[in-house]
């Protein structure tokens, strides 16, 4: 059955510090595509990147980074030097190629808070 | 940039009334979704709709909900008799395919309200 597990709940931090949000997932596909979005205290949800189950190479765009290890089927998202406007709640996502019309399994979701 | 629109952005409905939500996908997309959000829970998959017809929907999409695409545009969602149960932020979402499990990008939601 597919699962995405994000542990943390929520994670405070002060400006500046660098943070990493867990998300384990689960799945029987071999092919499936790992999403992380963002949802702000405005409430849309924004997309940040997409994996596919291949392609194990980090990723880092500006201050995120993503860290794929499927021998631990975790995809781990580093915010470094965090800011005010990086508070939100971030999801992860699973989708699996065998599943032909592409639903999203989220996780719970992570709320980080940075303060000033 | 293209954008997935919702309206209305806040709904108020009494228990048992009817209500339709509104998206408008972005426009080259071929595969639209409804997905729901309960008050500080996850977002969960209600529905996925291509060539005119459901694809797949979760055990959540019961009679009481249907979908539309009445034109070349619109998308929509229906919910036939609201029960308290159903309010929640409900997510439209489109992308261009499934074929490589295309992004999906979200509209900003309908939060949808209950008595």
């Amino acid at each position: 059955a597919q699962k995405v597990t994000q542990a943390q709940t929520e994670i405070s931090v002060v400006e500046k510090e660098d943070v990493t949000l867990d998300c384990v997932y689960e799945t029987r596909d071999t092919t499936y595509y790992l999403f992380w979005y963002k949802q702000p205290p405005s409430g849309e949800l924004v997309f940040l990147i997409r994996r596919n189950s291949f392609d194990e190479q980090n990723e880092i765009s500006g201050r995120y980074s993503w860290n794929f290890q499927k021998s631990t089927s975790s995809f781990n998202f580093t915010i470094t030097a965090s800011q005010v406007v990086d508070s939100a709640v971030y999801f992860c996502a699973l989708s699996e190629a065998g599943s032909n019309t592409g639903k999203l399994i989220f996780g719970q979701g992570t709320t980080l808070q940075v303060k000033p | 940039e293209p954008e997935v629109t919702q309206t209305p952005s806040h709904q108020v409905t009494q228990m048992g009334q009817e209500v339709i939500l509104r998206c408008v996908p972005i426009s080259n997309h071929l595969y639209f979704y409804w997905y729901r959000q309960i008050l500080g829970q996850k977002v969960e998959f209600l529905v996925s709709f291509y060539n005119n017809e459901i694809s797949e929907k979760s055990e959540i999409f019961d009679d009481q909900f249907s979908v539309e695409r009445p034109d070349g545009s619109n998308f929509t969602l229906k919910i036939r008799s609201t029960k308290l149960e159903d309010s929640a932020m409900y997510f439209c979402a489109s992308s261009e395919g499934t074929v490589s499990q295309e992004t999906q990008y979200f509209g900003p939601g309908t939060r949808l309200l209950v008595l």
